[in-house]
């Protein structure tokens, strides 16, 4: 099993639409959950983190964790064709002091 | 300012002959990663540094090393690389505390000829 995975997608949304960008993790252990975003050829970008229960918003991004659930995801509202790019879920590990990252899910929000 | 410096920016090496990338930080922080990124696929984690100890992942090729001498520089040397080592290797640096962000470079794209 991997330690963190998304779908790889293609995930196609209509402009204005929500895009919904799940990931899920394997260690229990794990404390923090971070969203990345990725254009092709660049570093990756911090989108949000999260560390608690429940969803935490920032303008049109949502991120909502469920530890028991193992699971985090990604909303994005009111999506822009510059949203389009490869979106990262990150684990942070205390226990082991290391950040892993999912296969990441490509998003594409059309005209 | 830049953070995370990586350098160089674009690295030509010879099939088989040793090559060094260098990260460099000021943000002080304490752990350090060098991740590999293969075109359309996910950063994967090399090793990571917690300030003077080394994490090495279970499937790194020994063909990979690295090197922290002070807290604001690391180094990944790649001792004979081989064309399926060519990749985007990116650098990153965190306070090794639960609710603190990865800062990366800007990446070194490897090219192996």
């Amino acid at each position: 099993q991997k330690e963190v995975e998304q779908n790889s997608g293609p995930l196609s949304v209509p402009e204005g639409a929500i895009a919904s960008l799940n990931c899920t993790y394997s260690d229990r252990g794990s404390q923090s959950f971070f969203w990345y975003r990725q254009y092709s050829g660049k570093s990756p970008e911090l989108i949000m983190f999260i560390y608690s229960n429940g969803d935490k918003e920032d303008g049109r991004f949502t991120a909502q964790l469920n530890k028991a659930s193992q699971y985090v995801s990604l909303l994005i509202r009111d999506s822009q064709p510059s949203d389009s790019a490869t979106y990262l879920c990150a684990v942070f590990t205390g226990t082991a002091s290391k950040l892993t990252f999912g296969t990441g899910t490509r998003l594409q929000v059309t005209l | 300012d830049a953070m995370v410096i990586q350098n160089p920016r674009y690295q030509v090496t010879q099939f088989g002959k040793p090559v060094t990338l260098s990260c460099s930080q000021t943000l002080n922080h304490n752990v350090m990663y060098w991740y590999q990124q293969k075109s359309s696929q996910a950063p994967k984690l090399l090793f990571h540094y917690y300030d003077k100890d080394f994490n090495n992942e279970a499937d790194t090729p020994d063909n990979f090393q690295s090197r922290r001498p002070n807290t604001s520089f690391c180094f990944l040397d790649i001792r004979s690389p081989g064309l399926g080592d060519a990749a985007m290797y990116l650098c990153a640096t965190s306070r090794a505390s639960r609710a603190t962000e990865a800062f990366f470079g800007q990446g070194t794209r490897l090219t192996v000829v």
